[in-house]
């Protein structure tokens, strides 16, 4: 099965700031891979696809780049809403696996 | 309003059986691949299965197979997840959601509020 890693597992940051987060596969998953926003108690919420399509709906503040095997996530100016769990998934091969999440926190 | 909504979680023995189900309804549920995801408490997310629109390809991921079997009725707009010789590690919240897709890429939205199976004697 595909190992997703991200780093950091977490973060602190304030209003503002700009983040970036990263995942990446143990092997090429071409760009077949999305980013989820999870709040404590709720279900997680799609933020992008492909990679680097922002899912309609979706404050363009949040952005996702890279392809193969590294990828990273950017939020370019943290609001108080975006302080949550990121988390990649690859659905380039099944087993789908998800990253491990990176926690956002507020410093 | 597209909306997932699971049921069917609860405490059951290690080596029992449960039944989820998850009701859509705000989009053509025949339509769409579906998929069910898992939480254990304070954990990360773990795909658990995947069943095509007709319910001839599935896929599972490996800790579940031979144990749970994911099946849908079109008809009734539901989905279920049929769980037997449940073990503690099982223990978790329930997600269903739909698969979109865009030529190769997939993505699963919109989710369940989850369900929780707690697993233990």
């Amino acid at each position: 099965a595909i190992q997703m890693t991200q780093s950091p597992s977490s973060l602190s940051a304030s209003v503002g700031d700009r983040v970036t987060i990263s995942c990446r596969a143990s092997q090429d998953i071409r760009n077949d891979l999305s980013w989820y926003q999870q709040k404590p108690g709720k279900a997680p919420k799609i933020l992008i696809y492909a990679a680097s399509t922002l899912r309609s709906g979706v404050p363009s503040r949040f952005s996702g780049s890279g392809s193969g095997t590294d990828f990273t996530l950017t939020i370019s100016s943290l609001q108080p809403e975006d302080f949550a769990t990121y988390y990649c998934l690859q659905d380039y091969i099944y087993p789908f696996t998800f990253g491990p999440g990176t926690e956002v926190e507020i410093k | 309003e597209v909306q997932l909504v699971e049921s069917g979680g609860g405490l059951v023995q290690p080596g029992g059986s449960l039944r989820l189900s998850c009701t859509a309804s705000g989009f053509t549920f025949s339509n769409s691949w579906m998929t069910w995801v898992r939480q254990a408490p304070g954990k990360g997310l773990e795909w658990v299965a995947n069943i095509r629109q007709d319910g001839g390809e599935i896929y599972y991921v490996d800790s579940v197979k031979g144990r749970f079997t994911i099946s849908r009725d079109n008809a009734k707009n539901s989905l279920f997840l049929q769980m037997n010789s449940l073990r503690a590690g099982d223990t978790a919240v329930y997600y269903c959601a739909s698969v979109n897709d865009y030529g190769r890429s997939e993505w699963f939205d919109p989710w369940g509020q989850g369900t929780l199976v707690t697993v233990s004697s």
